[in-house]
């Protein structure tokens, strides 16, 4: 089946230094990736939506220039979280759909997620 | 906007038992419905999906889930739960198809007891 990775699984940072956090879908090509956040033993929270070739769409209440999105191609999104601090520590998920024929039957995909530390 | 409700924290089923996780859903429009689990410190997999069709849709491990619009709500259920069944569950949907944004429930522990 298709396969969403994420780089790094885990980091640990100090505070005030930016992270950058890799998505790729390794057998398909997606030009819609989507980034969640989810805190510990609660449920994922939709960040934005990663558009290939253009900005991406952030959700209500989520900083637009603390959490930069870049698709830079078909296969790859980044999420940097720049000038992390503590509240930042969370595990950060992202998916890209995997469209079909017809359209019908497109299934999301889920990466193992990162882990944020900030120290 | 859409938006998905799980009304249960946690759910205890003995193992063997038949178990049913709820969930209810709002939205505009037809649902695009869909259940992932996650293990401890691991990442979504996906379990079933609704989009059209058969209100029962059947899926991975075992489990099944309901359809029901009359009731917004989309159960999942297992007819003989495993321990290794045990984990955190989310419901969740999405509106204009199964490509597009997807809005998770708040999620259920279920813990089977041998």
């Amino acid at each position: 089946g298709a396969v969403v990775s994420q780089h790094p699984s885990r980091v640990i940072c100090k505070s005030g230094t930016s992270v950058k956090i890799e998505c790729r879908s390794l057998d398909f090509q997606a030009t819609t990736m989507f980034w969640y956040r989810q805190f510990p033993k609660k449920s994922l929270m939709l960040m934005a939506t990663s558009n290939e070739g253009s900005k991406a769409t952030y959700e209500q209440g989520v900083e637009k220039d603390k959490f930069l999105i870049n698709h830079a191609s078909l296969t790859l999104s980044t999420l940097t979280v720049t000038s992390a601090h503590p509240e930042d520590s969370s595990f950060y998920i992202c998916s890209a759909p995997l469209m079909e024929r017809g359209g019908v039957s497109d299934t999301q995909y889920f990466g193992p997620g990162t882990r944020l530390t900030v120290l | 906007a859409q938006s998905v409700a799980q009304p249960e924290d946690q759910v205890n089923v003995a193992e063997g038992n038949p178990l049913t996780v709820k969930c209810t859903y709002s939205v505009s429009g037809n649902p695009y419905l869909f259940w992932y689990v996650q293990y401890p410190n691991r990442g979504l997999q996906f379990l079933l999906k609704y989009i059209t069709g058969d209100n029962l849709v059947k899926g991975s491990y075992g489990f099944e889930a309901e359809f029901n619009k009359s009731q917004t709500s989309f159960h999942l259920k297992k007819p003989s739960a495993l321990v290794s069944d045990s984990a955190l569950y989310f419901c969740a949907v999405a509106q204009y198809s199964s490509a597009s944004k997807i809005i998770f429930g708040s999620g259920t522990r279920l813990s089977i007891r041998p």
